[in-house]
């Protein structure tokens, strides 16, 4: 069983809408989560950061994290086409040792 | 300016020959970070090192070495014990008692 999971997508919205991305991980003890964005060719560059359940707002972002479902997700509000890339999930269990899933390909359609 | 640095951009080897990467970085962060990304997939640990001195294998350290003799360094070396070293290497850095790792721009290895 992999650490942590994604649709690998591509998912596809149209300009303003809300994006919605997934993530489940496998192992309880995990303390922080994360969402990065990796431009084609790029480097991941974080966007979101969260630690208890609940939700975190940062502009048209937003974290939402369920422990107890093992589950987190990110959705970007009023999407935009330079929003499209593939956004990776990340969890620390420990000693900031990150695991990072396969990647949601995220289109906005004009 | 702050931020993680990595050289070079492109590398190129012939199958058998150990190549260094170079990973620097400006932002005081203790922590350091080596990541490869294969297409289509997430990012694995090689290694990581919370201070100079001293380091840890990740999930896919074989084949591999590194060295933390500063702060502000942690040099990969691939070498030819790598069995399919073709991948993209992500340096990544972070202060100690933050989890939050930050990403240079990382080098793109071909082994022909």
């Amino acid at each position: 069983q992999k650490e942590v999971e994604q649709n690998s997508g591509p998912l596809s919205v149209p300009e303003g809408a809300i994006a919605s991305l997934n993530c489940t991980y496998s192992d309880r003890v995990s303390q922080s989560f994360f969402w990065y964005r990796q431009y084609s060719g790029k480097s991941p560059e974080l966007i979101m950061s969260i630690y208890s359940n609940g939700d975190k707002e940062d502009g048209r972002f937003t974290a939402q994290l369920n422990k107890a479902s093992q589950y987190v997700s990110l959705l970007i509000r009023d999407s935009q086409p330079s929003d499209s890339a593939t956004y990776l999930c990340a969890v620390n269990k420990s000693f900031n040792k990150f695991y990072f899933g396969s990647g949601t390909k995220l289109n906005v359609k004009p | 300016d702050g931020g993680i640095t990595q050289s070079p951009k492109y590398l190129f080897r012939k199958e058998g020959q150990n190549v260094t990467l170079s990973c620097e970085q400006n932002l005081n962060h203790d922590a350091m970070y080596w990541y490869r990304q294969d297409p289509g997939q997430g990012l694995r640990l090689i290694y990581y090192s919370q201070i100079v001195n001293d380091f840890q294998k990740g999930d896919i350290a074989e084949g591999y070495s590194v060295s933390r003799e500063k702060k502000e360094s942690f040099p990969l070396t691939v070498t030819s014990a790598q069995k399919n070293p073709t991948a993209f290497y992500l340096c990544a850095s972070s202060f100690r008692d933050r989890a939050e790792q930050y990403f240079g721009p990382g080098t793109r290895l071909t082994v022909t």
